[in-house]
Parts: structure tokens; C-alpha cells; sequence
């Protein structure tokens, strides 16, 4: 079974500074996708960014990237130039190559923008 | 383009009775996954159809049901509600089962009483 941790329930950053989210994942698949949603308070979950795992440069989506280790599962994401909208929980999920439709997602960490 | 949309937005449903949650999902969009939220247990995966067939199912009790229409409209159906079935119950939608990315809508929080 896959299992997807996130160690930092949660985290906070002066605006404009950069802050890196920690994921890790354990699974036995070797082509699978992972991502990060962004759920704000009281709305909707939005895909941040996603990654499939025969990739091996790491993905980027304006100011967010990902730090994409295949062999340690692990898949951080870096947020630079922070602003105040970043505020929100992260969650950090994992689906299937084949058969897929099923994410696998972390507790969440709950990330702080502060003025 | 449209959105997920869900109703009810919100619902208070007391212990036994049943309720029906609906989903449309993004126009051209043919998978629908449904999750479960509450704070101890996370995010936590439902059902997911395509084409009208359940193609994952999650680890649910059979309280907890779906389907899906030809129109890619799905509901899902919790019979003989309990007091832990107080959730958000987020809906997701795909172009193609196993692509990837999911769209969320912004869910329906039921509260059971």
C-alpha cells in the first residue's frame, strides 16, 4: 500500500522570503504522479503543481517548484517570493500510473504568510 | 469553462437517516473520485467512476454508495448516517481515469446530529 507522510503540520513565512514543504512517500510502483494541492481557508482545493515520476527534471509553475527525489521518495515543494494568498493547508498526494483515479494524499501542513 | 459544482453546499442530517450528495463535474470531464475530509482522518478516498462504472473504491463500509450518470453527473448515497460521517465530502474531476490531475469543487459539509 502507498502511504504519503508530511512532517510539518505546519509552518509559517515572512512575506516575499521563500519556505520549503516536506513529502515523503513510500510506495513499491515505479510510474506513479505526485502533486501538491493548496486548500485556503474555507475554499476550494486547487492543484499547485504535479510531477510523474519517469521525469526526471522537476517541475515548476511560476513560483512554485518541486524538489523531485526519485530514490529517496521524497517530493518538497518550494514556494518563493511568498505573498499573503499563499496562506493555506498543502497537501501532498500520490496516484497510480496504471488504474490510477485514487489519490493518496498527506495529513497537510498548514502554512502561515505573515505581512 | 464551468467549474465542479456540488449541492448541497451544506446539510444537517440527524443519525439513521440517509442522504444523497450530488456532483457535476467540468464539462467534457468523464472520471468523478469522491473523498472524504474531517480533521482526524484527513483526506481519505471514496469511489472513483468512469463511463458510468465504479473503477476504485476506497475502504468505506457499504453504507457509503455512488453512481455515475451518462451525462458524467455522479452522486453518492450514505445510508443510516452515523455521528463520524460529519465531513466535508469533496467531489473531483478528471478528463481521463488515471491522468493525473483532479479539479475539486468546494464540496458539501454534512453534519450529522
Amino acid at each position: 500500500a502507498q502511504t504519503v507522510t508530511q512532517s510539518q503540520p505546519e509552518m509559517s513565512v515572512q512575506e516575499a522570503e521563500t519556505v520549503t514543504l516536506s513529502c515523503t512517500y513510500d510506495t513499491s510502483e515505479n510510474n506513479y504522479y505526485l502533486f501538491w494541492y493548496k486548500q485556503p481557508p474555507s475554499r476550494q482545493m486547487i492543484l499547485v503543481i504535479r510531477q510523474e515520476a519517469y521525469k526526471q527534471q522537476n517541475a515548476t509553475e511560476n513560483r512554485f517548484s518541486v524538489n523531485f527525489q526519485k530514490a529517496a521518495k521524497s517530493f518538497s515543494l518550494k514556494i518563493s517570493d511568498s505573498q499573503l494568498g499563499d496562506t493555506a493547508m498543502y497537501f501532498c498526494a500520490f496516484m497510480k500510473h496504471v488504474g490510477g483515479g485514487k489519490l493518496i494524499f498527506g495529513q497537510g501542513t498548514e502554512l502561515s504568510v505573515k505581512p | 469553462k464551468a467549474g465542479v459544482t456540488q449541492t448541497p453546499r451544506y446539510l444537517i442530517k440527524t443519525r439513521g437517516q440517509q442522504v444523497t450528495l450530488s456532483c457535476s463535474p467540468i464539462s467534457g470531464h468523464r472520471s468523478v473520485s469522491w473523498y472524504q475530509q474531517t480533521p482526524g482522518q484527513g483526506l481519505q478516498f471514496l469511489f472513483e467512476y468512469f463511463s458510468e462504472t465504479q473503477r476504485n473504491k476506497g475502504n468505506f463500509p457499504g453504507r457509503f454508495s455512488g453512481r455515475q450518470f451518462s451525462n458524467s453527473r455522479s452522486e453518492m448515497n450514505v445510508s443510516t448516517l452515523e455521528l463520524g460521517d460529519s465531513a466535508l465530502y469533496l467531489c473531483a474531476s478528471s478528463p481521463r481515469q488515471g491522468t493525473g490531475e483532479q479539479y475539486f469543487g468546494p464540496g458539501t459539509r454534512l453534519t450529522v446530529t
